[in-house]
């Protein structure tokens, strides 16, 4: 079964709003990576925050990771158009294993 | 650019043909990775090389032929495919074979198979 999962499957904003999303993973972690994936292309790494980490920041992005619920997400704050994508979490256990993704559509 | 490069960036082929992918790392990694992307499916990770040695083969049918002559090269030889192996693949790099370290991917290979 596979390690990440991300909710929602889809996600529909505004320019300028905030985009949420989150990751569930089933089994314990060395870290989690959030990856972004144009359509078509090769997967961009964004983040990595350690099991031993609780939120993390790089740029306009904010991560949070808590392991009690076996859960992180995914922030980007302030959206553009240019963040339209379709963003993954890779679970780290004994090997990197991604969910379904969620798409992101930024409305300018 | 991600310093990983896949040709060709896309590929029709029949059933009874023989392709090969091909994918290349200018990172100096020791590590390369084969996931197969389908539509609405998760990102299946299909063979790991560490050190140019296979790690990792996940229950991969036998059309699929990985071979990697270095470090810094990986081939996915393709033969007698199915229609529903049509997809997205993606090669991907990382300093070492941990499975748990940062990867770095190309721009895959889009693959139909008539």
């Amino acid at each position: 079964s596979q390690q990440g999962e991300e909710d929602p499957q889809a996600l529909s904003i505004q320019e300028g709003e905030n985009a949420t999303m989150n990751c569930s993973y089933k089994t314990s972690i060395n870290n989690l990576q959030w990856y972004r994936q144009n359509s078509g292309r090769g997967l961009v790494h964004l983040i990595l925050i350690r099991s031993n980490e609780r939120e993390k920041h790089s740029g306009r992005l904010r991560v949070t990771l808590d392991t009690s619920k076996k859960s992180s997400s995914l922030l980007i704050t302030a959206s553009r158009a240019a963040d339209t994508a379709s963003y993954f979490c890779g679970a780290a256990g004994n090997k990197l294993t991604f969910g379904g993704g969620t798409r992101v559509l930024v409305k300018p | 650019e991600t310093g990983v490069t896949q040709t060709p960036r896309h590929l029709v082929m029949g059933m009874t043909n023989k392709k090969s992918l091909k994918c290349e790392q200018h990172l100096g990694h020791n590590a390369m990775y084969w996931y197969k992307q389908s539509a609405k499916k998760p990102l299946e990770l299909m063979f790991v090389y560490n050190f140019k040695e296979q790690t990792e083969n996940n229950s991969v049918p036998s059309r699929f032929s990985p071979e990697c002559p270095n470090s810094s090269h990986l081939f996915l030889h393709l033969h007698t495919l199915q229609p529903e192996d049509s997809a997205l693949y993606l090669c991907a790099s990382s300093q070492d074979g941990s499975l748990t370290d940062t990867q770095y991917f190309g721009p895959g290979t889009r693959l139909t198979v008539l």
